[in-house]
C-alpha cells in the first residue's frame, strides 16, 4: 500500500485555468503538508494542516487554496494558473506538527503551465 | 527564524570513495536537524535526524551525520559511496514546535563508476 499518494502524477494545462491536485495518506497521521519544488530543486513549504486546521501558510498567493475534507486528505486547488506555477508539488504527512516528527512524502505532481 | 545553507550544490565522487555533504544552519533557538534524500523522479525520504543526545547520528544506507553546536553544522558523511547513492540530498531544520521548518537548497550527489 502506498503511504502517501498524489493524483495526477503529471498535469499539463494552459494559463488561466483552474486545477486541483489530490493527496491521500493511509498512515493515520494528523498533519499534512504541501511543498513546491522549483526547477532548481528548491523546496518551499506552502501549507500544513493539523487536525483539519491550517497551521502554516507561507507567503503563497491566494490563488492557491488547500482543502481538507478529512484527516487523510489534503487537496490543493489552484486558480488562474500562471507560467510561474510550473513546478513539482509534493504532498507530505507526519504524526504531528512538532518539529521532531519525520515527514513522509508522496511521489510528486509535475505541473506544467503553457 | 531559522535558515539552512548547503554550500555545495553539486558533489561528484567516485564509487567507493568517502563523501561529506555540508550543512550549516542559523538559529537563535534550539532546533531539530534532518537529512532527506530524493532519488530521481521520487519524493523525499528521511535519512536521519538529530533531536538530542549523542551528536553522532546514524541513518539508513550507511550514512551518518554529526551535530556540531559551536559551528552550527550538521554535515552528512558516508565512508564508501555506491552508484545507487546518486541523488539529491536536503538538509532541513525545524524549531521545536514544528511551526518553522525549512529545507536547504539541496546538494546533488553524483557517484561516478
Amino acid at each position: 500500500d502506498t503511504a502517501v499518494s498524489q493524483t495526477p502524477k503529471y498535469l499539463v494545462t494552459q494559463m488561466g485555468n483552474d486545477k486541483s491536485i489530490k493527496c491521500e495518506q493511509n498512515l493515520g497521521h494528523d498533519t499534512m503538508y504541501w511543498y513546491k519544488q522549483d526547477s532548481k530543486k528548491f523546496l518551499k513549504i506552502m501549507f500544513s494542516y493539523n487536525n483539519k486546521e491550517l497551521i502554516i501558510n507561507e507567503t503563497v498567493p491566494n490563488r492557491f487554496s488547500p482543502k481538507s475534507p478529512d484527516k487523510a486528505h489534503l487537496n490543493l486547488h489552484i486558480n488562474s494558473l500562471e507560467l510561474g506555477d510550473s513546478a513539482v508539488y509534493f504532498c507530505a504527512s507526519s504524526h504531528g506538527l512538532a518539529g521532531s516528527y519525520e515527514q513522509y512524502f508522496g511521489p510528486g505532481t509535475r505541473l506544467t503551465v503553457t | 527564524a531559522q535558515s539552512v545553507t548547503q554550500l555545495d550544490s553539486q558533489v561528484p565522487v567516485f564509487e567507493e570513495a568517502p563523501v561529506e555533504l555540508r550543512c550549516n544552519y542559523s538559529s537563535s533557538v534550539s532546533v531539530y536537524l534532518f537529512w532527506y534524500v530524493q532519488y530521481p523522479n521520487q519524493g523525499l525520504q528521511l535519512l536521519l535526524k538529530y533531536l538530542s543526545g549523542s551528536t553522532l547520528v546514524k541513518g539508513i544506507n550507511g550514512f551518518e551525520a554529526e551535530f556540531n553546536k559551536s559551528q552550527t553544522s550538521f554535515h552528512l558523511r558516508k565512508p564508501s559511496v555506491h552508484i545507487s547513492d546518486t541523488a539529491e540530498y536536503f538538509c532541513a531544520v525545524s524549531d521545536l514546535t514544528g511551526n518553522q521548518f525549512y529545507f536547504g537548497t539541496g546538494t546533488s550527489l553524483t557517484v561516478i563508476p
